[in-house]
């Protein structure tokens, strides 16, 4: 059974402040998503990475896919209380369902 | 708005009630899924439905019971519920079925079982 850990589990941290949270795996995976869930929402998709060692970035948000494909992390700089909620991350191998992590909440105070 | 839209947002239901949540995608996919998410697990993977026919059932407790009339329409059935399956249900829907595709997941319904 692949599993993908999450670290932190939680965060709070003031605005303006940079963060970086993680996505871990013992399995490789052939491409690694990332979502962000709001407090009464579903998961929305932030970006899909799917070469390793591959760094891609969304405004204030950096996802890097590490060499081996079993780990990921994002880096949020000058973080906004916009950015608060559930970051999630989603590991994919070709004919099989998505494995998700549990999650990183996120609390960015003003 | 992603295009995959829940009824209801919030249910709460006794152990003995039988109620169904719907979901509709408006985005021409061809596969459909039912996770449920609670406050101590990871979001688990309930069902899938890949041109309206089931390709996978993670050993959901037969209380649950989903139907998927066409592409467009997924229902999750419910009877006889127990109080730890209070948990947010959401559905979502994906181009094709394997993991290549993005899945877009709709608002959720809460529910509550009391």
């Amino acid at each position: 059974t692949q599993l993908l850990e999450q670290s932190p589990q939680f965060l709070s941290i003031q605005e303006g402040e940079n963060l970086t949270v993680y996505c871990n795996s013992s399995s490789v995976f052939s491409s690694l998503q990332w979502y962000r869930q709001e407090p009464g929402e579903g998961p929305v998709l932030l970006v899909t990475v799917v070469t390793g060692g591959e760094v891609k970035k969304l405004k204030r948000l950096t996802f890097q896919f590490g060499d081996a494909r079993k780990d990921s992390s994002l880096h949020i700089t000058a973080a906004q209380p916009g950015d608060t909620g559930l970051y999630l991350c989603a590991g994919g191998n070709y004919g099989q369902n998505f494995v998700f992590g549990p999650g990183t909440r996120l609390s960015v105070l003003p | 708005e992603t295009g995959v839209t829940q009824t209801p947002r919030h249910l709460v239901m006794g152990m003995t009630n039988k109620k169904s949540l719907k979901c509709e995608q408006h985005l021409g996919h061809n596969a459909m899924y039912w996770y449920k998410q609670s406050a101590k697990k990871p979001l688990e993977l309930m069902f899938v439905y890949s041109l309206e026919e089931r390709v996978e059932n993670n050993s959901v407790p037969s209380r649950f019971s989903p139907e998927c009339p066409n592409s467009s329409h997924l229902f999750l059935h419910l009877h006889t519920l127990q109080p730890e399956d209070s948990a947010l249900y959401l559905c979502a829907s994906s181009l094709g079925q394997t993991s290549g595709n993005t899945i877009y997941f709709g608002e959720g319904s809460w529910l509550t079982v009391v």
